[in-house]
């Protein structure tokens, strides 16, 4: 069966600083692959997806940035935190079929002080 | 503009039966999903509808009307750990995943 691992589960870091969040897929080949951040009492606000390793289409222009280096490896990085960026940030996958629901990794809280 | 429209909250007696709505307005459509979450947690998948009818599954069932723009999710039996955010997403005619802010659903007991 299909599971997807991202971590860490709770992050705290200052302004100005990086951030690297990863996410991993296991048991399928070529997924879709998603990034959301969803702010308290809101709904998901797609980030980025990827189709395929090194295809990545962002949603929303931001200071974050997005890579696929390897086919079920995802990963969410920042140069430069801002407090706007914090929420909980949820990787998700589906099979390349489009009419595939997609399912979420237990997600990163991300807290900026 | 794309739009998905559900009520913010709704509170229900354990045992009851409860129906959650789901208006959306996209660029095509090629489906609608609900999702199920928890607080602090992910989403979880519970139903896919892309033609008109109900859909059942266990305690729940999923209704779509794509004339009307509509859905609503029927949560039946309501236990208290069906005490949830329910999300409902669209799926465009360019495959693109719209999501509704969700609604969060408080058990009484």
């Amino acid at each position: 069966s299909q599971t997807i691992h991202q971590w860490p589960a709770t992050l705290v870091q200052p302004v100005g600083s990086p951030l690297s969040l990863e996410c991993t897929v296991e048991g399928t080949s070529n997924p879709n692959l998603y990034w959301y951040r969803q702010a308290a009492g809101r709904g998901l606000q797609l980030l980025f997806y990827s189709v395929g390793i090194g295809q990545i289409s962002s949603e929303v222009p931001q200071n974050l940035s997005a890579s696929r280096p390897q086919d079920r490896q995802f990963i969410l990085s920042s140069k430069k935190l801002l407090l706007s960026d914090s929420g909980f940030y949820l990787c998700a996958w589906a099979p390349g079929q489009e009419y595939q629901p997609q399912h979420f990794g237990d997600g990163t809280r991300l807290s900026i002080l | 503009g794309q739009n998905i429209d559900q009520p913010t909250e709704m509170t229900a007696t354990e045992g009851a039966i409860v129906q959650i709505n789901c208006t959306y307005q996209t660029s095509g459509f090629n489906g609608l999903f609900w999702y199920q979450q928890h607080a602090g947690e992910a989403p979880t998948f519970l139903s896919y509808n892309v033609l008109d009818g109900l859909e059942e599954k266990g305690r729940f069932s999923s209704f779509l009307s794509r004339s009307k723009g509509y859905s609503y999710l029927l949560l039946k039996e309501l236990q208290m750990k069906d005490s949830a955010s329910y999300l409902c997403a669209v799926l465009t005619s360019n495959y693109q995943l719209i999501w509704g802010a969700g609604t969060k659903l408080i058990i009484k007991p």
